[in-house]
């Protein structure tokens, strides 16, 4: 069952923040953050294992609280460059090959304008 | 390194025809996938190879085969193509927690 992103789209000015949300109805494992721009092919940002960490990169970070079975993604002071779409995962992982199965949200489309 | 490829970029076809997608990789990573990519849908998995030698059903396999012909190659096919596979799709590969994603292959079927 795909997790539910919200918002489904956000404009922004660069500078700003904004918070993009994933939400599970099942128990979840770990979560998975990729970006993809129009044309693109999807990139990988983070992961998150169930534990309730928080990860960061520069500007973007994330956090995974598994009770809730809800993840979010933190970007401040946003850029032009955060423009596209934001897709969370929901991975389960393979037993002895060390990959997940991940199931995507339907994205979320961040804008961010001058 | 040339990380993931997939051939051809674009393909048109008509209704019924059959076609394959191939799918490399050069990073000696054990699990491929292949998705679709459908407007306001996200990604879907169609189906997955865990490691060399097996393969298993993902969410929306219907109409679809695969062949993991070695670790570096996962080709997708389509043996009677319908208007409903109109979409992008995407290969993967990975061995931990990323995912190296194609280019994509757009496929258009009418």
């Amino acid at each position: 069952q795909q997790p539910v992103q919200s918002p489904q789209a956000v404009i922004l000015r660069e500078g700003e923040d904004a918070v993009i949300n994933c939400s599970s109805s099942k128990a979840l494992y770990s979560v998975h953050w990729y970006r993809q721009k129009h044309g693109e092919a999807p990139v990988f940002l983070m992961i998150l294992l169930k534990g309730g960490e928080q990860k960061g990169h520069e500007k973007i970070s994330a956090s995974f609280n598994e009770k809730k079975q809800q993840s979010s993604l933190y970007l401040t002071a946003s850029q032009l460059s955060y423009s596209g779409t934001y897709f969370c995962g929901t991975g389960h992982l393979y037993s002895g090959a060390g990959s997940y199965q991940l199931t995507f949200g339907k994205g979320t489309k961040l804008s961010v304008i001058p | 390194n040339a990380g993931v490829t997939q051939t051809p970029k674009f393909q048109v076809l008509k209704t019924g025809q059959s076609m394959t997608l191939q799918c490399a990789q050069d990073m000696n990573h054990n699990s491929m996938y292949w998705y679709r990519q459908d407007p306001g849908m996200g990604l879907r998995l169609i189906y997955y190879s865990a490691s060399e030698g097996t393969t298993d059903k993902g969410e929306v396999p219907n109409g679809y085969n695969v062949s993991r012909l070695n670790k570096r190659e996962f080709s997708l096919r389509l043996e009677s193509a319908a208007p409903s596979q109109t979409s992008v799709y995407f290969c993967a590969s990975s061995t931990g927690g990323e995912q190296f994603f194609g280019p994509g292959t757009r496929l258009t079927v009418l």
